[in-house]
């Protein structure tokens, strides 16, 4: 059973400070993707990468897949009020459409 | 319609009452998703299609779980004989989907919250 998960579970912060997410799996994943989900809403996509050890930067977010494809973290920069909600890390396998969510990460941040 | 669109968007029911859940899908979106969330937790996977073709429905968590879909549109995911521990938010997804190649992005209704009393 495929497995993804996510480290811290909660996250408080004060805007302006610097935070990691993490995402873990002993799986091989042959893309992995980033959702930033907001009470009542369904999870929309941040980011998808699909090279190990790749590195993509989204304005202050920096999202990183490791080199054995394994592995993801999301890091942002002087956070904002606005980057509060719940973010989640998604891979697919090869040969398959198959999306495994991780076991999420809520951010709060606080003015 | 220009999302994906769930119905219910709230259901509360009793024990030991069949539920039935609808998606309606991105217009030409071929692959399609079910998902379960518990208290704002990550997402569990439940069921996808392609096409009317369901390849893997490893995350039903009984025989009282079952979905389909029809048309290569509309879902429908129907849980029997409901139990407290079904209720979640459940959530239908929706992409292109090249068979075997899932880098696309999923777009996600706003869910079926379902209450079992």
């Amino acid at each position: 059973t495929q497995l993804l998960e996510q480290s811290p579970q909660f996250l408080s912060i004060q805007e302006g400070e610097n935070l990691t997410v993490y995402c873990n799996s002993s799986s091989v994943f042959s893309s992995l993707q980033w959702y930033r989900q907001e009470p009542g809403e369904g999870p929309v996509l941040l980011v998808t990468v699909v090279t190990g050890g790749e590195v993509k930067k989204l304005k202050r977010l920096t999202f990183q897949f490791g080199d054995a494809r394994k592995d993801s973290s999301l890091h942002i920069t002087a956070a904002q009020t606005g980057d509060t909600g719940l973010y989640l890390c998604a891979g697919s396998s090869y040969n398959t459409d198959k999306l495994i969510f991780g076991t999420g990460t809520r951010l709060q941040v606080f003015p | 319609g220009a999302g994906v669109s769930q119905s219910p968007s709230n259901k509360v029911t009793e024990k030991g009452k069949d539920v039935e859940l609808r998606c309606d899908p991105i217009s030409g979106h071929t692959a399609l998703y079910w998902y379960r969330q518990s208290l704002g937790q990550g997402l569990e996977f439940l069921i996808y299609f392609q096409g009317n073709s369901a390849p893997d429905k490893s995350g039903l968590p009984s025989d009282r779980f079952s979905a389909e879909r029809t048309g290569g549109s509309v879902s429908t995911l129907t849980i029997q004989r409901t139990q407290q521990e079904d209720s979640a938010v459940y959530l239908c997804a929706s992409r292109q989907g090249l068979a075997g190649r899932a880098t696309g992005e999923l777009f996600f209704g706003e869910g079926s919250r379902l209450t079992v009393l």
